[in-house]
């Protein structure tokens, strides 16, 4: 059974870091790009950072470049997300995703997310 | 950027009802579009990817269809255990993996 369990939630001061964890098992890790969801409270989803199967390829939504940083350990079977400078509006429950792949053109992309897990909530305020 | 724009919001229907669900890109995705449900207080859940392939163990009044530009989840009759938001995703490039804002079912 695929799971994937994150960590690393609280509350954090304006301007403070945090780094999420993301467990997983069930699956092989190493194969798979993975990726960070956000959803503040009452709002949508919103993706934020994937990571390739070999950390080969990183991309970023632009609300979040340049402060928060993506990595995997795949002998560790985890994902991390290390967010700096943060802002109140970054206040939301952050969820880990795999991602499924798709190719055309001679390039592959990340696509949809067929499993996700039950998130941690950060937040900031002072 | 390619943005994702759902329709309605939200929405009120009966059981046994007919729904549907637009979702709109600003550009072309060929038919790179997935669908989500999320029920209240639950972890979205995947139903529907490449815009009309229904994901395992997804109960059949569900589908999607559309290509390019407009696309469609449809619900063929409402159930309670349907009470969710729903959100559309497209996935066409590396540049960002773009959610729709999202529309609100309940049971009228």
């Amino acid at each position: 059974e695929v799971q994937l369990v994150e960590s690393g939630g609280g509350l954090v001061k304006p301007g403070g870091s945090l780094r999420l964890s993301c467990a997983a098992s069930g699956f092989t890790f190493s194969s798979y790009s993975m990726n960070w969801v956000r959803q503040a409270p009452g709002k949508g989803l919103e993706w934020v950072s994937s990571i390739s199967s070999s950390s080969s390829y990183i991309y970023y939504a632009d609300s979040v470049k340049g402060r928060f940083t993506i990595s995997r350990d795949n002998a560790k079977n985890s994902l991390y997300l290390q967010m700096n400078s943060l802002r109140a509006e970054d206040t939301a429950v952050y969820y880990c995703a795999r991602a499924r792949r798709y190719c055309s053109g001679g390039s592959c992309y990340d696509s949809y997310f067929d499993y996700w897990g039950q998130g941690t909530l950060v937040t900031v305020s002072s | 950027d390619i943005q994702m724009t759902q329709s309605p919001s939200s929405l009120s229907a009966s059981v046994g009802d007919r729904v549907t669900i637009t979702c709109r890109a600003s550009q072309g995705i060929s038919n790179y579009l997935a669908w989500y449900q999320q029920k209240p207080g639950k972890v979205p859940k995947l139903l529907i990817y490449a815009a009309s392939t229904l994901q395992s163990g997804v109960p059949s009044r569900f589908s999607g269809s559309g290509s390019g530009t407009d696309f469609t989840l449809t619900i063929s009759s409402l159930q309670p255990e349907d009470v969710a938001t729903y959100y559309c995703q497209k996935y066409n490039s590396a540049s960002g993996l773009t959610f729709g804002g999202g529309t609100k079912v309940e049971i009228k």
